[in-house]
């Protein structure tokens, strides 16, 4: 069968490794999900989304993958850098103007 | 400018204090959301402004009140708080309140309740 990654509230990686941040989400009716990087003392700031008729999309060093079918997310970051530790949020929505946050992952990345 | 401001940014209030948390985007977004944070909590959603019409309420207590005077600015007044209202308010904004929009957040006030 098919692996589903855990999420996992931390993750720690060495500089220049790839990191893995996974997101469950609820509501098999989502249409459009995001992820977020929330660095101390600021607000979410938006990476990368991904609607619901694509299973993969790419940004700069990053990738999102969607798995409708148990309803799972995943981030890969590759060549993790110091500046990407923060504290990771995926979000769905499934309703005009309202997103639902997932638990988030803190990243940390060891130089 | 794909900037979100928000002041003030600490606020230290008691629980008969009456206080207002600002925001202000000029990206000609046309709605506009406020979301509470606890620490290490992801945000919930409080309110939805859509073409300045209050378009979503999440059963908030009444001691939360929006408003949103123009299409740039929405405010958040506070009264009469309890200690358990001590979080981050995020502010954010969206083109029009669809459903496959991003939303650009500001930097958040930090509010404690004493």
């Amino acid at each position: 069968g098919e692996s589903v990654g855990l999420h996992l509230p931390t993750l720690s990686v060495q500089e220049g490794d790839n990191s893995i941040i996974n997101c469950a989400y609820s509501n098999s009716a989502s249409d459009y999900f995001i992820w977020y990087k929330q660095e101390s003392g600021k607000g979410p700031q938006f990476i990368i989304d991904i609607r619901s008729n694509m299973d993969k999309r790419q940004g700069q060093r990053v990738t999102v993958l969607l798995n409708k079918t148990v309803k799972h997310l995943s981030l890969q970051i590759a060549a993790t850098q110091p500046g990407d530790s923060a504290v990771y949020f995926c979000a769905e929505k499934f309703d005009a103007g309202k997103s639902t946050f997932g638990d988030g992952t803190t990243l940390t990345v060891k130089p | 400018d794909t900037e979100v401001t928000q002041t003030p940014k600490h606020l230290v209030m008691g629980m008969t204090n009456k206080k207002s948390l600002k925001c202000e985007q000029h990206m000609g977004h046309r709605a506009m959301y406020w979301y509470k944070q606890k620490a290490k909590k992801p945000p919930e959603l409080m309110f939805v402004y859509s073409y300045e019409k209050l378009s979503i309420n999440e059963s908030v207590p009444s001691r939360f009140s929006p408003e949103c005077p123009n299409s740039s600015l929405l405010n958040l007044h506070l009264h009469a708080l309890q200690p358990e209202d001590s979080a981050l308010y995020l502010c954010a904004s969206s083109l029009a309140g669809g459903a496959q929009e991003t939303q650009y957040f500001g930097p958040g006030t930090r509010l404690l309740v004493l």
